[in-house]
């Protein structure tokens, strides 16, 4: 099936540092890619919807300053987080999806701001 | 507003036994749906997927079941194995795009 790689699956930094986090569609051209967090215990919350060619889409009450979301090709898609607090500390997954078929994941990207 | 919901935020099955997880949605324009079983520090990964013009779909020992009438699909793990034990999400799409919205989740623990 497709897969999605998501890179780095773990990172610690420093407060006020930024932190690029990158998402590939490995075997499938991928319009539209998705930038989801995780709390503990707490569901999936879509961040941004990351388009190909334009500006991202952002969900409310996502800072897109804080959240920088780049698509430049049709296979990758990377998030920034910019002057990392350790609040901004979560889980960040990523996907992509085909239309009418399922979406695949990427697999984590565990930030700690320390 | 949650437009997907997991009312069961856990529940505890023993090895060998039938697992359900329900997932109940409000939006009425949901027409694709999905559950995804997701592990600790992992992305979710997909299950099994269901459209609104069948009212069931298995795929070994998971079966997806959908009531579009009461706005209701149920997950069914049978037998249910230790293995199973993780968080499961549903998720639902609709003919506005890519975009999924996801239940809370069910975290699934299965005893030998």
């Amino acid at each position: 099936g497709a897969v999605v790689s998501q890179h780095p699956s773990r990172v610690i930094c420093k407060s006020g540092t930024s932190v690029k986090i990158e998402c590939r569609s490995l075997d499938f051209q991928a319009t539209t890619m998705f930038w989801y967090r995780q709390f503990p215990k707490q569901s999936l919350m879509l961040m941004a919807t990351s388009n190909e060619g334009s500006k991202a889409t952002y969900e409310q009450g996502v800072e897109k300053d804080k959240f920088l979301i780049n698509h430049a090709s049709l296979t990758l898609s990377t998030l920034t987080v910019t002057s990392a607090h350790p609040e901004d500390s979560s889980f960040y997954i990523c996907s992509a999806r085909q239309p009418s078929l399922e979406a695949f994941f990427g697999q984590g990207t565990r930030l700690t701001v320390v | 507003d949650q437009q997907v919901k997991q009312n069961s935020p856990s529940l505890s099955v023993q090895e060998g036994r039938i697992s359900i997880l329900n997932c109940d949605y409000t939006n009425s324009m949901f027409d694709y749906f999905l559950w995804y079983k997701k592990y600790p520090a992992e992305g979710p990964t997909f299950l099994i997927s269901i459209s609104s013009i069948k009212d069931k779909n298995e795929d070994g020992r998971f079966t997806v079941f959908l009531n579009k009438s009461a706005k209701h699909l149920s997950l069914h793990i049978v037998p249910s194995q230790p293995g199973d034990s993780a968080v499961y999400f549903c998720a639902a799409s609709g003919n506005a795009g890519n975009m999924l919205t996801f239940g809370g989740g069910t975290r699934l623990m299965v005893k030998p």
